[in-house]
């Protein structure tokens, strides 16, 4: 059985700190991984999505690392702002687009 | 860019009755579709895999015959709670893959209540 997890499931930084969350899987026979953004009560904001074949996307202040090997993620956030504040959710994607998500990481961003 | 639409963003209704939630893609065809579940402060749970013009394919642990899934078009899905219980209340979630995609789309979600 598919295992993602996510550390930490919470944090609060200060605005303008950089930032990682970091997203572990146990089966490395992945497609691609996305990382995605929900805020309370409110379906995903698609925020990235690394294929197996690549080592990183970007997208603005937003990168994202996958090391398929050692069944890791990382989202790095540059220069946070308080309207980053929400959960954020890793999803590993298999074959058939069966996509199994980890617990989130719930970010609050002090102005 | 590809939008889901799901309908309705909120129901509440009585146990022991029964609620449909529907899945649209409204700009493309999606041959499949999937629907999550949420349960408070925890993540997407898989429940089921829809399939355009076959049986559903669920989630070890689901029940079946408690969540119809039906995907009679290229643009809709539909999932039935049947005979709902206070412990169905839950946020569900589809989603909709693009023909030859890896990428998915997300609806808004269905935060169902029952009473």
């Amino acid at each position: 059985k598919q295992e993602v997890t996510q550390i930490p499931a919470a944090l609060s930084v200060p605005e303008g700190e950089n930032l990682v969350l970091n997203c572990s899987f146990t089966d490395s026979a992945i497609y691609n991984l996305q990382w995605f953004r929900q805020d309370p009560g409110k379906g995903l904001t698609s925020l990235l999505l690394i294929q197996s074949s690549q080592r990183e996307q970007t997208s603005g202040r937003l990168n994202a690392s996958l090391d398929k090997s050692s069944g890791r993620s990382t989202l790095y956030i540059a220069a946070s702002q308080p309207g980053d504040s929400a959960t954020y959710l890793c999803a590993v994607g298999y074959n058939f687009n069966k996509f199994y998500f980890g617990s989130g990481t719930k970010l609050n961003v002090k102005p | 860019g590809a939008v889901v639409s799901q309908h309705p963003s909120r129901v509440i209704c009585k146990s022991g009755t029964s609620v449909k939630i529907e899945c649209r893609s409204l700009d493309f065809q999606a041959t499949t579709m999937f629907w999550y579940r949420q349960f408070p402060k925890k993540s997407l749970m898989l429940m089921a895999t829809s399939n355009e013009g076959s049986k559903a394919t669920y989630e070890q642990g689901v029940e079946k015959d408690k969540f119809l899934i039906n995907h009679a078009s290229l643009t809709l899905s539909t999932l039935t709670v049947t005979s709902a219980h206070p412990e169905d209340s839950s946020f569900y979630i589809c989603s909709a893959a693009h023909s030859g995609a890896n990428v998915l789309t997300f609806g808004a979600g269905s935060r169902l209540t029952v009473l």
